[in-house]
């Protein structure tokens, strides 16, 4: 079955250290994004990519990094500028950058301070 | 900018009728609406484009009144399954991004 997967469900960082969530996708949409969700609020974008080796800030990109080498694949790092990283991290994809196009969501990682 | 959503919770019995609206200060191109349960990830519902449609699936559907920017989502005889946080997200013309409302918890309750 395609879909998104997301891992480690589980992350707890230590003050001063990045940390990389990984999500994969076997859908072949060449849209990625980043969401974050705290407790009680909406998805914020943090990142999105349009395509392979291309990709843009979201509305709270500060702190984080991206990269997209593969179509597959769009992991996020929380660097230690991030502050408050404790938050509820998803990973969706969408057939392409267009408001006709449903996005699928990754399982989430939830993400924790040490 | 985040789109307004109302209520923030409702609580209902088995097969009574719920209504969610969003609203928007910006001008819209589309509306996607998504489900979440708790813990998981959320779940597509539709997407409504400019133009004023209703779309529909099953018991559930939803409206776009692109002039007053807002849309409704509308659950007729909920069922257990209904349970959940629903999302709007809304897309300005031409920003190729969703932005999500803060959510409405629905409980059903037998």
């Amino acid at each position: 079955d395609g879909g998104i997967t997301q891992s480690p469900k589980y992350l707890f960082r230590k003050e001063g250290q990045n940390v990389t969530l990984s999500c994969e996708q076997n859908l072949n949409h060449d849209a990625m994004y980043w969401y974050r969700q705290d407790p009680g609020q909406g998805l914020r974008l943090i990142y999105y990519s349009q395509i392979v080796n291309d990709f843009q800030k979201g509305d709270i990109a500060e702190g984080y990094s991206v990269s997209r080498e593969k179509k597959e694949s769009f992991p996020l790092t929380v660097t230690s500028a991030q502050k408050n990283p404790t938050a509820f991290y998803l990973c969706a994809s969408s057939m392409i950058v267009y408001s006709n196009q449903p996005q699928h969501f990754g399982d989430g990682t939830r993400l924790s301070i040490l | 900018q985040q789109p307004v959503q109302s209520p923030q919770a409702v609580i209902l019995r088995e097969g009574e009728d719920a209504v969610i609206n969003c609203s928007s200060s910006k001008a819209l191109y589309s509306v996607h609406w998504y489900r979440q349960k708790h813990g998981e990830a959320p779940v597509f519902l539709m997407i409504l484009l400019k133009g004023g449609e209703q779309k529909g699936h099953e018991k559930i559907s939803a409206s776009f009144n692109e002039k007053k920017q807002q849309s409704s989502l509308y659950l007729t005889a909920s069922q257990l399954s209904y349970s959940g946080t629903y999302f709007c997200g809304t897309e300005g013309q031409g920003a190729q991004k969703l932005v999500f409302g803060q959510g409405t918890r629905l409980t059903i309750n037998p």
